[in-house]
């Protein structure tokens, strides 16, 4: 099956900071989504980006899906991003298969 | 209804005992999917639906697991004799699957399973 790498795993930042997190899969897809899990556990959308690049606030993320990859940008960090962040992709919408994620923690 | 939603929330429940989790998709989602998430780790894929039909069962992790989903929307996910390793955050997401912006998936808040 296809494979999902994100790096890196683990990020600490300094409020006001901006970040970078990488998603790499093995093959094409038709489906990738970034989503940020909270400390409480929900899991919440952030973009569905299979190609392309899409901006949101302070987020943006970006995707060469020929050469597969993903980027996902937190600019101005702020305490409230802190979480993990997974990428997600599908091939044939039929199993949607996560990366390990990469942890953000965001100091005041 | 508004979102995905689950039932129960928390459940905690002595080993080989059967439990049943369920998930009621958004109103309209005709893809359905399963995942388990076990403490500080990432998302295990267990089963799909389309529909009514689950294409690939390989995700499920023993015999123990089944799923079933009728008519098309609410879907429980059946773990018998369960074991202290099922312990984890039992997820479910749907997708209307029209394409596009359509094939994004949107999760419940999860099962959390404790098997003591």
């Amino acid at each position: 099956g296809i494979q999902v790498e994100q790096s890196p795993p683990d990020l600490i930042l300094q409020e006001g900071a901006n970040s970078t997190l990488r998603c790499n899969f093995s093959d094409s897809v038709n489906n990738l989504q970034w989503f940020h899990q909270n400390p409480w556990g929900q899991l919440i959308n952030l973009f569905y980006i299979p190609s392309g690049t899409k901006q949101n606030g302070r987020l943006s993320a970006t995707t060469v899906a020929t050469e597969r990859y993903s980027l996902l940008y937190i600019s101005s960090s702020q305490t409230t991003d802190s979480g993990v962040y997974f990428c997600a992709v599908e091939r044939y919408f039929d199993d949607m298969r996560f990366g390990a994620g990469t942890r953000l923690t965001v100091k005041p | 209804g508004a979102g995905v939603s689950q039932s129960p929330s928390n459940k905690v429940t002595e080993k080989g005992k059967d439990v049943e989790l369920r998930c009621d998709p958004i109103s309209g989602h005709t893809a359905l999917y399963w995942y388990r998430q076990s403490l500080g780790q990432g998302l295990e894929f267990l089963i799909y639906f389309q529909g009514n039909s689950a294409p690939d069962k390989s995700g499920l992790p023993s015999d123990r697991f089944s799923a079933e989903r009728t008519g098309g929307s609410v879907s429980t996910l059946t773990i018998q004799r369960t074991q202290q390793e099922d312990s984890a955050v039992y997820l479910c997401a749907s997708s209307i699957l029209t394409g596009g912006e359509g094939n994004t998936i949107y999760f419940g808040e999860g099962s959390w399973l404790t098997v003591v």
